[in-house]
């Protein structure tokens, strides 16, 4: 089962900031929070991840609440091609095997709107 | 370019027979994986290998076969005794067991 709560529809239009938010208030001390979307029909794609301070690359922003048991991801301006269904997912990342695989929940459809 | 293909992107089966799905890496990746996806759900690990002579199952493994006999290559057999084949089939492949996964495109297989 998944580890985290995300709400399953949200809307953004063009230009404006996407703010996608995630619950994951079991997380262990050494789990890490992921970030990947997909596009229907398309294999998911990384987007970012991060332990407990935020993190921004060229496509979001993470950030991590201090008590890390929520998380918010930022696409600071959102096109129509960030249409996808985006998953939150808390994952250890150690060498035990297993332990260390991506459990998927449902997402989050983020339709952005012209 | 780098990164991972999957062929065929869509493949049909009839009953009873054996298919096997391509996953290639050029990432000079260790770790390989293997997902099946159904509609409207989120993945379930099937198979994965963290360095070449070495694979394990995953949370779905009944009726799947895997072999990796080179670090770049990672095939999946579904088997006859995959009784609902029908799915989006995902490879990913990572630095090592550790790391960040990064997917390939994904085959489909249709069950005829």
């Amino acid at each position: 089962d998944a580890k985290t709560t995300q709400p399953p529809s949200m809307d953004c239009a063009e230009g404006r900031a996407a703010n996608l938010p995630c619950n994951h208030s079991t997380i262990s001390g050494n789990e890490y929070v992921y970030w990947y979307r997909q596009i229907h029909s398309q294999g998911p794609q990384y987007i970012i991840h991060g332990l407990k301070n935020n993190e921004t690359n060229e496509m979001a922003s993470l950030i991590i609440t201090e008590d890390r048991k929520s998380s918010t991801l930022i696409l600071p301006h959102a096109t129509l091609r960030d249409t996808a269904v985006y998953y939150c997912i808390v994952r250890v990342a150690r060498y035990g095997g297993a332990t260390n695989k991506l459990i998927f929940g449902t997402g989050t459809l983020l339709a952005v709107q012209p | 370019d780098g990164g991972i293909t999957q062929s065929p992107k869509y493949l049909f089966r009839k009953e009873g027979q054996n298919v096997t799905l391509s996953c290639e890496q050029n990432l000079n990746h260790d770790a390989m994986y293997w997902y099946r996806q159904d509609p409207g759900q989120g993945l379930r690990l099937i198979y994965y290998s963290q360095i070449v002579n070495d694979f394990q199952k995953g949370d779905i493994a009944e009726g799947y076969s895997v072999s990796r006999e080179k670090k770049e290559s990672f095939p999946l057999t579904v088997t006859s005794a995959q009784k609902n084949p029908t799915a989006f089939y995902l490879c990913a492949s990572s630095i090592d067991i550790t790391e960040t996964q990064y997917f390939g495109p994904g085959t489909r297989l249709l069950v005829l």
